[in-house]
């Protein structure tokens, strides 16, 4: 059972730069989230997708994108990178069954980016 | 109000105390509750759910109190391998935090 599967585990990005921090779960979830993780500090939702084809803003997406185009996979778009999106990165994925209760979130081991 | 709030802590115990945290949410129409641990430099874990009638899972035993919108976690018999930070989630329905909703977290840290 691999569950949620992010890669890279760690990246170092020059100011400027762009990347995709990809994220791809096989436990058939509708629900995919991105958040982020400040030292010392709580998880940020960035975006979060309720099914293929959607996405929805979280907290903090100012700087990202994601897209959606199949259930498994929910990659997330640094376009210019900027010192302040240093920071480790969550995905995660559930299951929200319609009518039903919300299921918890299994997550990914993280990437660690640092920009410079 | 803050959506779902915990006493971030520390909470600095010796091993075989009890200790105990609370979380309290404002969406009286919340339906679904968790508690997460998270090591350090970690993705965060499930630890267990909360249903309403509470329950218990070994040493941990989860509440809740629908009345006063609060949920708790009871630790027994602290280990050092309890020392983490313990995240409370609230389910929600949707809005610009998802459908779940994470407090900050307890940091616990169990002394020998």
């Amino acid at each position: 059972n691999a569950g949620v599967t992010q890669t890279p585990k760690f990246r170092i990005l020059k100011i400027g730069q762009s990347m995709t921090l990809q994220c791809t779960q096989d436990m058939n979830h509708n629900y995919m989230y991105w958040y982020r993780q400040d030292p010392g500090m709580g998880l940020k939702l960035i975006y979060y997708s309720v099914g293929a084809g959607i996405t929805d803003k979280g907290e903090v997406p100012n700087g990202y994108n994601v897209s959606r185009s199949t259930t498994e996979d929910f990659p997330l778009r640094l376009e210019l990178a900027a010192p302040s999106q240093t920071s480790v990165y969550f995905c995660a994925s559930s299951y929200f069954p319609n009518g039903g209760l919300n299921q918890p979130q299994h997550f990914g081991d993280g990437t660690r980016l640092s920009i410079l | 109000r803050k959506e779902v709030e915990q006493d971030p802590g520390p909470f600095n115990v010796p091993e075989g105390a009890t200790v105990a945290f609370n979380c309290t949410y404002s969406n009286s129409a919340s339906q679904s509750f968790f508690w997460y641990r998270q090591d350090c430099r970690k993705e965060p874990k499930l630890l267990m759910s909360v249903y309403s009638s509470g329950n218990e899972d070994g040493r941990f035993t989860a509440q809740l109190n629908r009345a006063s919108q609060y949920i708790s976690l009871l630790i027994r018999d602290s280990k050092l391998s309890d020392s983490a930070t313990y995240l409370c989630v609230v389910g929600s329905y949707g809005g610009s935090q998802g459908n779940l909703i994470f407090g900050k977290g307890t940091k616990l840290s169990v002394k020998p």
